[in-house]
């Protein structure tokens, strides 16, 4: 059973620093690695989308990715109040019965 | 595009009923996959269809079942409630990238 390893926090981050959430796969078979966001009460929302190795930016967010260390990283610019939220990384791997595994995420809050 | 809708977003039963919820998918997506999602155990797969085909099946009993339409479509049904059913149930379609686009949720509860 493949797992992904998340800090379930809560990671706590003044207002305007940069906020880094990690996870890392038990699994090398894992192709196409993702981050989403969850506010509380609400269903989750995909932010990021990373599928090679390297350096992808979306906007204040930024997700890095090394396969063979099995590492996914979210890196959060100038941190608002408005990113505190659970962030999930599911462990995802296509074949012909494609399953993705969810871990319980990481609790991020943002402080004024 | 439309979101995914789900359809009740919420339910109250009585245990030992059944229940049925409905998926409909962002349009031109053929995977449609449902999560029960509660506080102690986070997102739990349930299923996930394609086409119509069941392509792979979470660790959840039998009562727990589903089915897709031609239209993708989906419906998800659950028998014989028991307490422990009571929780978010949350269906997401997508493009077989792995992306997935989450609808908002059905939240049942079980009394």
């Amino acid at each position: 059973q493949k797992e992904v390893e998340q800090n379930s926090g809560p990671l706590s981050v003044p207002e305007g620093a940069i906020a880094s959430l990690n996870c890392t796969y038990s699994d090398r078979g894992s192709q196409s690695f993702f981050w989403y966001r969850q506010y509380s009460g609400k269903s989750p929302e995909l932010i990021m989308s990373i599928y090679s190795n390297g350096d992808k930016e979306d906007g204040r967010f930024t997700a890095q990715l090394n396969k063979a260390s099995q590492y996914v990283s979210l890196l959060i610019r100038d941190s608002q109040p408005s990113d505190s939220a659970t962030y999930l990384c599911p462990d995802y791997l296509y074949s012909s019965a494609s399953k993705i595994i969810f871990g319980s995420g990481t609790r991020l809050s943002i402080r004024p | 595009k439309a979101g995914v809708t789900q359809t009740p977003r919420y339910l109250i039963k009585t245990r030992g009923q059944q229940v049925t919820l409905s998926c409909s998918p962002i349009s031109g997506h053929r995977s449609v996959s449902w999560y029960q999602q509660t506080p102690g155990q986070g997102l739990q797969f349930l299923f996930e269809y394609f086409s119509e085909t069941q392509r792979n099946k979470g660790n959840f009993p039998g009562r727990f079942s589903g089915r897709q339409f031609s239209n993708s479509r989906s419906e998800m049904n659950v028998s014989t409630l028991e307490l422990g059913d009571s929780a978010l149930y949350l269906c997401a379609s997508g493009e077989n990238t792995g992306e997935q686009y989450f609808g908002p949720g059905t939240r049942l509860t079980v009394t």
